[in-house]
């Protein structure tokens, strides 16, 4: 069964970059899609992007200016960057696999905070 | 963007009793390859969102046969047809037909009285 753990800082302040770590286990990240989704306190999701064939993304418009997605495969890990975060950044960030999300991580919350 | 809609956004359901959430996108979700995108996702409290229901009605590894989607072009819905006490929680519909972005849809919130 695949896993998906997310890992990285809980706190960032304003103006700098987050940054995650999704690392899984009983999959490789040479296969399938690789995404990321957030969801603010008590509101919906969004998506973020994806990651696939061990490079090729694709990005939420709205976030694309300020985001990265990259994958080591010789960790069976996929990586968030989004920079110059502001308090709306602050959200549960979750990993996940395929087209479908067929597959999630527990999440984590970044919180964004002077 | 296509722009996903549910309703209701909340419900209260009997044990024991049938639930339906509607889901309605801004186009359709028939794709040239034949399938239609749009999934249903549960959201246990606390919980990431796991996936019920892809391509508007296969059930996904492990989902009790309760839950069933049907639906076509624009207008989805999610059925569950005897609702438990497990059941609790934010259930979401999804558009991947046009990416990016896929698009989500605001949640209907479902308790159990």
């Amino acid at each position: 069964q695949v896993r998906l753990q997310e890992s990285g800082p809980g706190l960032v302040k304003p103006s700098e970059t987050l940054s995650l770590t999704c690392t899984v286990s009983g999959d490789s990240v040479s296969t399938f899609y690789w995404q990321w989704i957030r969801q603010p306190p008590g509101k919906g999701l969004e998506w973020i992007g994806y990651i696939y064939n061990s490079g090729s993304t694709n990005y939420n418009a709205s976030l694309k200016s300020r985001v990265t997605i990259s994958v080591d495969t010789s960790k069976d890990q996929f990586s968030l960057k989004l920079s110059s975060v502001t308090a709306a950044d602050t959200a549960v960030y979750y990993c996940a696999r395929g087209r479908g999300f067929e597959f999630w991580g527990q999440g984590t919350l970044v919180t964004v905070s002077s | 963007d296509i722009v996903m809609t549910q309703t209701p956004l909340s419900l209260s359901v009997t044990p024991g009793q049938p639930a339906s959430i509607s889901c309605k996108s801004s186009q359709s979700l028939l794709y040239s390859d034949g399938k239609t995108y749009l999934n249903w996702y549960l959201q246990k409290p606390g919980q990431p969102p796991q996936l019920l229901i892809y391509e508007v009605s296969n059930r996904f590894s492990g989902v009790p046969d309760r839950f069933s989607g049907s639906g076509s072009g624009t207008d989805f819905t999610l059925k569950i047809s005897r609702a438990e006490a497990e059941d609790v929680g934010v259930y979401y519909c999804m558009q991947s037909k046009q990416l990016p972005p896929y698009t989500f849809g605001p949640g209907t919130q479902v308790d159990i009285k």
